[in-house]
């Protein structure tokens, strides 16, 4: 069964930094791309950041570009988002999930983290 | 950016109704190498989006036959057929076609 459970979210101050983590399950983690993806409360779906499988190809939004960076660590199945300078328009319920490059889609989602930035 | 627009914003329906969503892309979603990278979303209350139709028309796993996708190009449909309680929540679409990828705003299906 493959599982996403991320981590790392919490009450965090405007301009300080909070990284998030999610451990995958239940497949061979290497061989996917990952997306994060982040809904504020009460609104839609925002895209945040994609990397491939290998970690050669990363993409941002560009709300997000230069302060947040996304990695992985294949050994640990674990993908991360480093978010640095968070502003109040950061808060977000953040989804990490399974990328399906070569379908353009999104086939299993974690539970999400939260993440408030508020002094 | 491609903008994507969703048509209704809610939707109420009876139990055993039929329901269209429209999605509509700024731009072609055909991708350079001909495929269409279109896909639908069902966040049901307090839960994460799930997966329902990939690629415009494929249903994902497990995905009941009352849920269907068409359209083309920069024009999309899903359907749902017989609806029944589970299906409530808010349905969002979604393109793979061009980073940076986007969603559509999101209906939301209840209960007439």
């Amino acid at each position: 069964e493959v599982q996403l459970v991320e981590s790392g979210g919490g009450l965090v101050q405007p301009g300080r930094s909070l990284k998030l983590s999610c451990l995958a399950s239940g497949f061979t983690f290497s061989n996917y791309g990952m997306n994060w993806i982040r809904q504020a409360p009460g609104k839609g779906l925002e895209w945040v950041a994609s990397i491939s499988s290998s970690s050669s190809y990363i993409y941002y939004a560009d709300t997000v570009k230069g302060r947040f960076t996304i990695s992985r660590d294949n050994a640990k199945n674990t993908l991360y988002l480093q978010m640095t300078s968070l502003r109040s328009e950061d808060t977000a319920l953040y989804y990490c999930a399974r990328h399906r490059y070569y379908g353009g889609y999104n086939d299993y989602w974690g539970q999400g983290v939260m993440v408030t930035v508020s002094s | 950016d491609v903008v994507m627009t969703q048509t209704p914003v809610s939707l109420s329906v009876s139990l055993g109704g039929q329901v269209s969503i429209s999605c509509r892309s700024s731009q072609s979603l055909v991708h350079n190498n001909g495929n269409t990278y279109l896909s639908w979303y069902l966040q049901k209350p307090g839960q994460s989006p799930q997966l329902l139709i990939y690629k415009v028309s494929n249903r994902f796993s497990g995905i009941s036959d009352r849920f269907s996708g068409s359209g083309s190009g920069t024009d999309f449909t899903l359907k749902i057929s017989r609806v029944e309680p589970d299906d409530l929540g808010v349905y969002y679409c979604g393109q793979g076609t061009q980073y940076p990828y986007t969603f559509g705003a999101g209906t939301k299906l209840e209960l007439k």
